[in-house]
């Protein structure tokens, strides 16, 4: 069955930029069903959209986010990637990446992540 | 941003027990309101979609309700495996989580 797998670096400086990238197996990200997020998580807090793209390149973005953010989709790999630009020590967290459903007839998004990656923590630190 | 509040933050309860955890919007979101289970150290896992529909593969036990601004998760009768944190979000707009609730063995 589909699986998606996080990877990237677990320690990132203050003011760099955070690189992470998710590989999707089992099935193509080339579905018109389906929008691939990033969502994260600081140690014992709760939830965050971060954003998600569409195997077209097309992008959503968290609007508090946005002016930080490259997304990135590799459809020869089964692969999406997320650029977090100059980050604090606060944004350290667990990142998620994630599958929501997309109705591409009426261009509609549920975002309704069902779909999960293990997560990997990423600490901001010099 | 719609903000979404979870009511209580932590709760106790025991095996056989049933449960309800709360989520207000601070806007009317319809019923585009889906609920999370997250074990400790896991990813959460999808429950719960559009406030009331059961995920696939979800014990019927859970079980939600609620439209407009106030929602509702219930378990009907506890499991050891049910001892977790669970989060709602809504869809309405950009993406939010309630700051979850926390579900521990008393």
């Amino acid at each position: 069955q589909l699986q998606l797998q996080e990877s990237g670096p677990g320690l990132v400086k203050p003011s760099e930029t955070l690189s992470l990238t998710c590989t999707v197996s089992g099935g193509s990200i080339n579905s018109d069903h389906y929008y691939w997020a990033w969502i994260r998580q600081p140690p014992g807090k709760g939830l965050e959209w971060i954003g998600s793209i569409y195997h077209s390149g097309s992008t959503r973005f968290n609007p508090s986010l946005k002016s930080r953010l490259t997304m990135s989709v590799d459809t020869s790999k089964n692969q999406f990637s997320l650029k977090l630009s100059s980050v604090t020590a606060t944004e350290t967290a667990v990142f998620y990446c994630a599958r929501s459903d997309y109705d591409s007839w009426t261009g509609s998004h549920k975002w309704n992540f069902n779909l999960w990656g293990r997560g990997t923590l990423v600490t901001v630190a010099s | 941003d719609i903000l979404m509040t979870q009511s209580p933050s932590s709760l106790s309860a025991s095996v056989g027990d049933r449960v309800t955890i709360t989520c207000r919007a601070s806007q009317t979101i319809d019923t585009y309101l889906h609920w999370y289970q997250q074990r400790s150290g896991e990813a959460p896992k999808l429950l719960i979609h559009g406030a009331s529909s059961l995920q696939s593969g979800v014990p019927s036990r859970f079980s939600g309700s609620g439209s407009g601004t106030d929602f509702t998760l219930t378990i009907s009768s506890l499991q050891s495996e049910d001892f977790a944190s669970y989060y709602c979000q809504q869809s309405y707009s950009t993406p939010t989580f309630g700051q979850g609730t926390k579900l521990e063995s008393k």
